[in-house]
């Protein structure tokens, strides 16, 4: 049973970096039946797809974030994580980490970013 | 890239049925999926490649498409199918996943 969980900073500063983690159980994060991905939400407001990666290293960013994105994993702690550079108040959101491509399934439950001084 | 219209929201009685739709280019290009997010819950998502149910997700659950349009029908509404719902798709042109503005359900 794949179950996936966030954590890091719940506050960053203006202009600074958000890194996130997902931890991966009940599968290898090595596995190639999965892709992994960020989704974020700002409060009251829809989804919006960050990007994905392969197992091999293949990842897919959303053009509008593309810059300043990157996701990557690490195979010894059976995790993938999820940086964004110089973050703005626009990037308060809550944070998901999902399996698969395009059927998104599972979802973490969620970790709520705010960007503030 | 541009979201997916929905309607902004759908009342239903319970035991009625609720009809919510997603509109865009790209919902007839590809295969559209469909999330429930309950109140202060992650999204969970209850029909994939159009009309396919999930494990574990009601029958009163349906989607369906016609051209550009994803159709998510729930037959026999109950409370507790009250939340937000989103749909998505894949955009070729900008090589990314796009979600509909969302729906909110409200089982009156």
């Amino acid at each position: 049973h794949l179950q996936l969980q966030e954590s890091g900073p719940g506050l960053v500063k203006p202009s600074e970096t958000l890194s996130l983690t997902c931890a991966v159980s009940g599968d290898s994060v090595s596995s190639t039946s999965f892709y992994w991905g960020w989704i974020r939400q700002p409060p009251g407001k829809g989804l919006e797809w960050i990007g994905s990666i392969y197992y091999g290293g293949t990842t897919y960013y959303n053009p509008s974030l593309k810059s300043r994105v990157t996701i990557f994993v690490d195979t010894s702690k059976n995790q993938f994580s999820l940086n964004l550079t110089s973050v703005t108040a626009a990037d308060t959101a809550v944070y998901y980490c999902v399996a698969r491509w395009g059927t998104f399934d599972p979802w973490g439950q969620g970790t709520l970013v705010t960007v503030a001084s | 890239s541009s979201d997916l219209t929905q309607p902004p929201s759908v009342s239903v009685s319970p035991g009625q049925t609720a009809t919510i739709t997603c509109s865009g280019n790209e919902v007839g290009k590809t295969f559209a999926s469909w999330y429930q997010q309950r109140p202060g819950q992650s999204p969970e998502m209850v029909i994939y490649q159009d009309k396919q149910r999930p494990s574990g997700i009601p029958g009163r659950f349906s989607g369906s498409k016609s051209g550009n349009t994803a159709t998510l029908t729930i037959t026999g509404t109950q409370a507790m199918d009250e939340g937000d719902y989103f749909c998505q798709a894949w955009n070729s042109d900008t090589v990314s996943f796009v979600f509909g503005t969302g729906t909110k359900v409200t089982v009156l």
